[in-house]
């Protein structure tokens, strides 16, 4: 009953080419977040959808972007990838923002560039 | 801005020992603290939480609680086991100011149990 699906959980591309990752949820939660995390460190965030509206991190590159067609998916697109992304990609997802509302994960997609 | 704090890793115990995680937050208003599990090659799991001073989170035989007099939530176990290996994340997430209920996380405390 896996709740937040994230494919592939493996994805190898190319420096430079272009690259999607998915996302999909069977939680009905109106916020879908996505996280950056590379060896040894804390989950870093990239932006959020609270239901249709996109918060983008200050830091977040503008190579990365992101698009939520209905309220169950969320992708993640790298437009020219870099050695630099490498890294593992979480998506997360709550029932609103509230602070007490945990935020539940899936297991990740680890991005490798050739 | 909000920051947690984490002890410094990696922790490394035998079986059946008693495990103290340290975490530490600074926060403005009343932030919910969260303790996340991350086992090798998935994603995080939610361990356990407490939402107010005083509570105190506890799942799968390990616990926390709230303490906003320290501004701590220590993650404990009594005994561990070899399955309990895993980067453990202490985080908080509060609702109030410009933060719209981010999570902020911990350095992450890597923990590995031998038989």
């Amino acid at each position: 009953d896996a709740m937040v699906i994230q494919n592939p959980r493996y994805q190898v591309t190319q420096f430079g080419k272009p690259v999607t990752l998915s996302c999909s949820q069977t939680l009905n939660h109106n916020v879908m977040y996505w996280y950056q995390q590379k060896s040894s460190q804390a989950p870093k965030l990239l932006f959020h959808y609270y239901d249709k509206d996109f918060n983008n991190e200050a830091d977040t590159p503008d190579n990365f972007q992101s698009r939520r067609p209905n309220t169950s998916f969320c992708f993640l697109d790298i437009r020219s990838p870099g050695l630099g992304d490498a890294a593992m990609y979480l998506c997360a997802t709550s029932r609103g923002r509230g602070g007490s509302q945990p935020q539940h994960f899936g297991d990740g997609t680890r991005l490798s560039i050739l | 801005g909000d920051s947690v704090t984490q002890m410094e890793g990696p922790v490394t115990l035998s079986e059946e020992a008693f495990l103290t995680i340290n975490c530490t937050y600074t926060a403005t208003g009343y932030p919910s603290l969260f303790w996340y599990v991350q086992y090798p090659g998935e994603g995080l799991q939610l361990l356990l939480k407490a939402t107010k001073a005083d509570d105190k989170g506890s799942n799968k035989g390990f616990e926390a609680t709230y303490r906003k007099e320290t501004t701590s939530f220590h993650l404990e176990k009594g005994s561990v086991q070899v399955s309990d290996s895993a980067v453990y994340f202490c985080a908080l997430r509060n609702a109030g100011g410009t933060s719209y209920g981010k999570l902020t996380f911990g350095q992450g405390t890597i923990l590995t149990v031998h038989p």
